[in-house]
């Protein structure tokens, strides 16, 4: 069981922002909000993680809700190579990630 | 950034042969170790957990037996794949973790046929 909801596909273009949704109405209070992307026949990418407070790295940034039943990874400026199956992820403290379905996100050029 | 590596990245045996994945951190030490598989269009499924030194846990219905999981050093975790059959084709991917960081490196994953 994977405890996240995102949508099964979404699209962009090239140099624009792109948000990223994701549910998990059945958070608990101590759960972190992890984000991880794969690319066709490779192992997933790391990509940010959250808590309670928004965070911003390099790659991207998360938002979340204050009642933190739902997130969104923002990508600045989709690039062609953001083009990825992108998985949000709650981990309780057992290490453990349960991946979901994930969203499959395409960039057009 | 830290590097997980895995060999072979592709294999190809025979149905009831055995077949052996190497799962190494290259530029740190792992305190816990992961195996997942994906199936073709699929999420990736972990299928255990293994810490230096102990035994693997697995997670429910994946065979112990035939999954067998050796992580000898911080460094390396092997999963050997015993009798395999073409049901078990698929894309073995491992990752690593360091203790109190929360980012789990991946490796890219090993694809095997099973004919």
């Amino acid at each position: 069981d994977a405890k996240t909801t995102q949508p099964n596909s979404m699209e962009s273009n090239e140099e624009e922002p792109v948000h990223l949704p994701c549910n998990h109405s059945t958070i608990s209070g101590t759960d972190y909000i992890h984000w991880y992307r794969q690319l066709p026949s490779q192992g997933p990418e790391y990509v940010i993680h959250g808590l309670t407070s928004n965070v911003n790295n390099r790659m991207a940034s998360l938002a979340i809700a204050e009642d933190r039943k739902s997130s969104t990874l923002i990508l600045h400026r989709a690039t062609l190579r953001d083009a990825a199956v992108y998985y949000c992820i709650r981990e309780g403290g057992s290490e453990k990630l349960v991946f979901g379905k994930g969203t499959k996100l395409t960039v057009n050029p | 950034g830290a590097v997980v590596s895995q060999h072979p990245s592709w294999v190809i045996c025979k149905s009831g042969t055995s077949v052996k994945i190497e799962c190494r951190s290259l530029d740190f030490q792992a305190t816990t170790m992961f195996w997942y598989r994906q199936f073709p269009k699929q999420s990736l499924m972990l299928m255990a957990t293994s810490n230096e030194g102990s035994k693997a846990t697995y997670e429910q219905g994946v065979e112990k037996d035939k999954f067998l999981i050796n992580h000898a050093s911080l460094t390396l975790s092997t999963l050997t794949v015993t009798s395999a059959h073409p049901e078990d084709s698929s894309f073995y991917i491992c990752s690593a973790r360091v203790a109190r960081e929360y980012e789990q490196y991946f490796g890219p994953g090993t694809r095997l046929t099973v004919t």
